[in-house]
């Protein structure tokens, strides 16, 4: 009940597009949902987060999408870049109700093709 | 400052050695923590401190000794590792480990090889 589902795995895009990256989780009590991106050789670096009570979050070309009754979180990367091949981890945690580690997905590989 | 370092950025060590990896943080941050990372893996957490006292440890082995000198700084001390624990160790820090102090930042690892 603590995973956290990620998927695709990989996902290859084209300059310009869309890159959505989906999550699942099934612990109700997770109240805290962040996007990690990492680069090779670099740690996480927090993209954006969201708490339960809202169903949208946006911040630049990055957009997170909560849909509590389904307990799905996904990331959009709207005009994907080059620069934005990398890989994104999606997290959980119960941060507000009771101190809580972070539950990491597996990661997805995004490749943006020039 | 929102950085945190990691010291050194490459380490490798026999099963014999000693060694220890470094962690430090300027921004006031409370609490602080060590992941381990596998290639195309999820970080793993390791360790968390609050006010520099030990909060968590997800039973990690002994060979693997945590230390949080000051609120600035924490060490990860080695001896007796085995080839499966190379791995990249992050270090992350936090303001609080509660609410909105939760957000974490996390520095660039260290890549630690064992022979």
């Amino acid at each position: 009940q603590q995973q956290v589902k990620q998927s695709p795995q990989s996902l290859i895009v084209q300059k310009g597009g869309i890159s959505i990256i989906n999550c699942a989780y099934e612990n109700t009590a997770f109240d805290y949902f962040p996007w990690y991106q990492q680069f090779p050789g670099k740690g996480p670096a927090l993209l954006i987060a969201i708490r339960p009570d809202v169903s949208e979050k946006k911040e630049g070309r990055f957009t997170i999408s909560f849909n509590k009754s389904a307990k799905q979180f996904s990331l959009h990367i709207m005009d994907s870049q080059p620069g934005d091949s990398a890989t994104y981890f999606c997290a959980a945690s119960t941060i507000y109700n009771q101190g809580g580690k972070l539950i990491f997905g597996q990661g997805t590989e995004l490749s943006v093709k020039p | 400052d929102t950085e945190v370092t990691q010291t050194p950025k490459h380490l490798v060590m026999g099963m014999t050695n000693k060694k220890s990896l470094k962690c430090e943080q300027h921004m006031g941050h409370r609490a602080m923590y060590w992941y381990k990372q596998k290639a195309k893996k999820p970080p793993e957490l390791m360790f968390v401190y609050s006010y520099e006292k030990l909060s968590i440890n997800e039973s990690v082995p002994s060979r693997f000794s945590p230390e949080c000198p000051n609120s600035s700084l924490l060490n990860l001390h080695l001896h007796a590792l085995q080839p499966e624990d190379s791995a990249l160790y992050l270090c992350a820090s936090s303001r609080g480990l509660a609410g909105e102090a939760y957000e974490q930042y996390f520095g660039p690892g260290t890549r630690l090889t064992v022979t």
